[in-house]
C-alpha cells in the first residue's frame, strides 16, 4: 500500500505562479523527507528534504513546509519557471531505515509561458 | 547530473529470460539502493547494499537478486522474466555513516521492456 499520499497528481501553472504539492503520511516513524524533480527519461534528482525538527525549509524558490501534528508535507515553487516543468516526487524514510525511501505517486507540474 | 552510471539504458527481454543490469556508484559513496518505477509510478524500494551484502529488502520476491562489488559497484539481477516487470529500475547511491544513510543520488535508470 502507498505509505505517502501526493496530491495533486498533475497541475498547470502560468509562470511567474506557485505551484503547491501536498503529501501526507501515517508512519510516525518517518522521520526524513525529501523531494525528488524527474524529467522525462532521467532519474529523480533530489531537490529539498526537511527533517521534522524544523517546519519550513527553503532553498532558493523551492520551500518545503512540514506539519508535523498533520502528518503532512508540502512543496511549494515560487515564480514557477518553464523549465520547471516535471514531475515532482515526495518520500519518506525511517531513522532506522532510511536506505528505504517511500515514495509518492508523483505530481506532473507543467508551466505555461 | 549525479555521478552515478548505469548501463544499459534500454533494454528488451523475452518473458522467462534473465536480466543483469548494472550501476556504478557516486564517488565517495559506500551503499546502493536499487528501485523499481512502473510507468507513471514511484519508485519502489527493491533492495539495498552496503558491504556487498543485501541490508533491507522491500516486496519483491527471491528472482530480484543483486550483488554489490569491492569498489561499491553493483548489479541487479532478474530471473524468469514477467511482463510486469518491464520498469525503469533505477540506482541511488549514497554513504552510510554512524548508522544513517545520507542523501541518495539516483542515476538515469535503465528501461527494461518485457515482450
Amino acid at each position: 500500500q502507498q505509505q505517502v499520499k501526493q496530491s495533486p497528481q498533475s497541475l498547470i501553472v502560468q509562470k511567474g505562479g506557485i505551484s503547491i504539492i501536498n503529501c501526507a503520511y501515517e508512519n510516525t516513524a518517518f522521520d526524513y523527507f525529501p523531494w525528488y524533480q524527474q524529467f522525462p527519461g532521467k532519474g529523480p534528482a533530489l531537490l529539498i528534504a526537511i527533517r521534522p525538527d524544523v517546519s519550513e525549509k527553503k532553498e532558493g524558490r523551492f520551500t518545503i513546509s512540514f506539519n508535523k501534528s498533520a502528518k503532512q508535507f508540502s512543496l511549494h515553487i515560487m515564480d514557477s519557471q518553464p523549465g520547471d516543468s516535471a514531475t515532482y516526487f515526495c518520500a519518506a524514510s525511517t531513522y532506522h531505515n532510511d536506505y528505504k525511501l517511500s515514495f509518492g505517486a508523483g505530481t506532473t507540474v507543467t508551466v505555461r509561458a | 547530473e549525479t555521478g552515478v552510471t548505469q548501463s544499459p539504458t534500454h533494454l528488451i527481454k523475452t518473458r522467462g529470460q534473465q536480466v543483469t543490469l548494472r550501476c556504478s556508484s557516486q564517488s565517495g559513496h559506500n551503499t546502493v539502493s536499487w528501485y523499481q518505477q512502473a510507468l507513471g509510478q514511484g519508485p519502489q524500494f527493491i533492495f539495498q547494499y552496503y558491504r556487498e551484502e543485501e541490508n533491507g529488502r522491500g516486496n519483491f520476491p527471491p528472482r530480484f537478486s543483486g550483488l554489490q562489488f569491492p569498489n561499491y559497484s553493483s548489479e541487479l539481477n532478474v530471473n524468469a522474466l514477467e511482463l510486469d516487470d518491464s520498469a525503469l529500475y533505477l540506482c541511488a547511491s549514497s554513504f552510510w555513516l554512524s548508522e544513517r544513510v545520507y542523501e541518495q543520488y539516483f542515476g538515469p535508470g535503465t528501461r527494461l521492456t518485457v515482450t
